[in-house]
């Protein structure tokens, strides 16, 4: 069974640009979630998806960050326009069930901001 | 905000048997409590969960007293490789995992 696969791997960008991280997750999760960690810190969760559908978008700072998947399987994470405290490594997760405790996960995109 | 607390960094020796102990002082009667280990430039990884008393699998084990307001990972002859952070996580009041900082397990030859 194929893992999840997310690209890019790494990104540098200036401050005041936009990125876009893809997830692909493994076939047949209908949940899929994104992640931010900060170095020395654990992942907070930003946004899940049952399907299409978002169910949990409460910590996805709005003004900045938006994230769809259209299709029930891929999803894109952008961030427009970046701030520095943006840098962190962004981690896609999915599941077989809703709110499932065993979630897996991608290796993450390292965005850093200059 | 977690609701876990657990050691911020452990070391042990290749061989040792290691036993990280979390505390969840106020888990509530239907959450599970499930463990997460992660490589550096990894994401996580599942490792166990379990409700209560003792669950084994091939990787670790974990042991749940009757109150259920502690529980410890148990990873027996550790080796190098086993060098990563521990997250223990229970679910908040949306039955959302919540990672804290985790405990860091170095392996020394």
């Amino acid at each position: 069974e194929a893992g999840v696969a997310q690209s890019p791997r790494y990104k540098i960008i200036e401050k005041r640009q936009s990125v876009a991280f893809w997830c692909n997750p493994i076939s047949g999760h209908a949940t899929l979630y994104w992640y931010q960690q900060i170095l020395g810190q654990g992942p907070k969760l930003l946004i899940q998806f049952q399907n299409n559908g978002v169910v949990d978008d409460s910590q996805l700072p709005k003004d900045r960050f938006s994230a769809e998947r259209l299709k029930g399987v891929d999803s894109t994470l952008k961030i427009q326009p970046a701030k520095l405290e943006d840098s962190a490594v962004y981690l896609c997760a999915s599941s077989r069930y809703l709110d499932s405790y065993e979630q897996y996960f991608g290796p993450g995109t390292r965005l850093t901001v200059t | 905000l977690a609701k876990t607390t657990q050691p911020i960094s452990m070391d042990s020796y290749e061989g040792q048997e290691v036993n990280i102990t979390c505390s969840h002082n106020n888990i509530a009667t239907n959450d599970y409590i499930t463990w997460y280990q992660q490589f550096p430039s990894q994401g996580p990884r599942f490792i166990i969960q379990g409700y209560k008393t003792k669950v084994t699998n091939e990787v670790a084990s974990l042991f749940i007293p009757a109150d259920r307001k502690s529980s410890t990972l148990s990873l027996p002859r550790v080796s190098l490789s086993d060098t990563a952070v521990y997250y223990c996580l229970t679910p908040n009041n949306t039955d959302k995992l919540i990672f804290g900082t985790g405990t860091r397990l170095q392996v020394f030859p």
